[in-house]
């Protein structure tokens, strides 16, 4: 089975400051994962995906298989960082396990004060 | 270009009582999902259809059908509404293939209430 922790419920930290959301991961197979954030009022988006090693509004995120984990980093949060964050890993669903999907972590609420 | 829409926006339904939640998508994607959100628990996979014309159960489906009605639209019915069942729906989208597979769009929820 595959299963998505992250640790944090809430997380604050001042503007400027660096912060990490933790993302633990169970995956028996070479995982995908992503971040997709949901700031107030909108949409859940697509923030990055580790495939892509890119970095989105100054958010990067390292995938380390021998730690099970994806967290997310950004050296200097904004205000407007502020948002509730979900790791996400892409796993194999249904009875023949062909078809891939999501599974979400519980989320962090991330509060970056000025 | 919409993206993903869902109506209604918010419901209120007695024990017992039965609704149909809408999705639509205008991007032409092949696969799309349905999902509820409750607190502490993140997004939880009720049903997913990967292209037109199937359809098959996420992490909890019990309580609920789908029907992919065309490539646009995924519906999802709760035939006798239980208070467990008090959650915000999210439907999505994705291509379904090729580098995009997991990017999903998503629509902007329904706040479902069961009393």
């Amino acid at each position: 089975a595959q299963r998505v922790t992250q640790p944090e419920k809430l997380l604050s930290v001042f503007k400027g400051a660096p912060v990490e959301l933790k993302c633990n991961y169970s995956y028996s197979g070479s995982p995908e994962l992503f971040w997709y954030v949901q700031y107030s009022r909108q949409r859940l988006q697509l923030l990055l995906r580790h495939i892509s090693r890119e970095s989105i509004k100054g958010f990067t995120a390292d995938l380390n298989k021998g730690e099970t984990s994806f967290h997310l980093k950004k050296p200097f949060a904004q205000e407007e960082d502020s948002a509730m964050y979900y790791c996400a890993l892409s796993g194999r669903w249904g009875s023949s396990g062909s078809a891939r999907q999501l599974t979400f972590g519980s989320g962090t609420q991330l509060t970056v004060l000025p | 270009n919409a993206g993903v829409t869902q109506t209604p926006k918010f419901q209120v339904l007695k024990t017992g009582q039965s609704m149909t939640l809408q999705c639509a998508q205008d991007m032409n994607h092949n696969s799309m999902y349905w999902y509820r959100q409750d607190p502490g628990m993140g997004l939880r996979l009720i049903y997913y259809s990967a292209s037109e014309g199937t359809t098959d159960k996420g992490e909890v489906p019990n309580g609920y059908n789908v029907s992919r009605l065309n490539k646009r639209e995924f519906s999802l019915r709760l035939e006798s509404a239980a208070p467990s069942q008090t959650s915000v729906y999210f439907c999505a989208s994705s291509e379904g293939r090729g580098p995009a597979y997991n990017e999903q769009f998503f629509g902007p929820g329904t706040r479902l209430t069961v009393l």
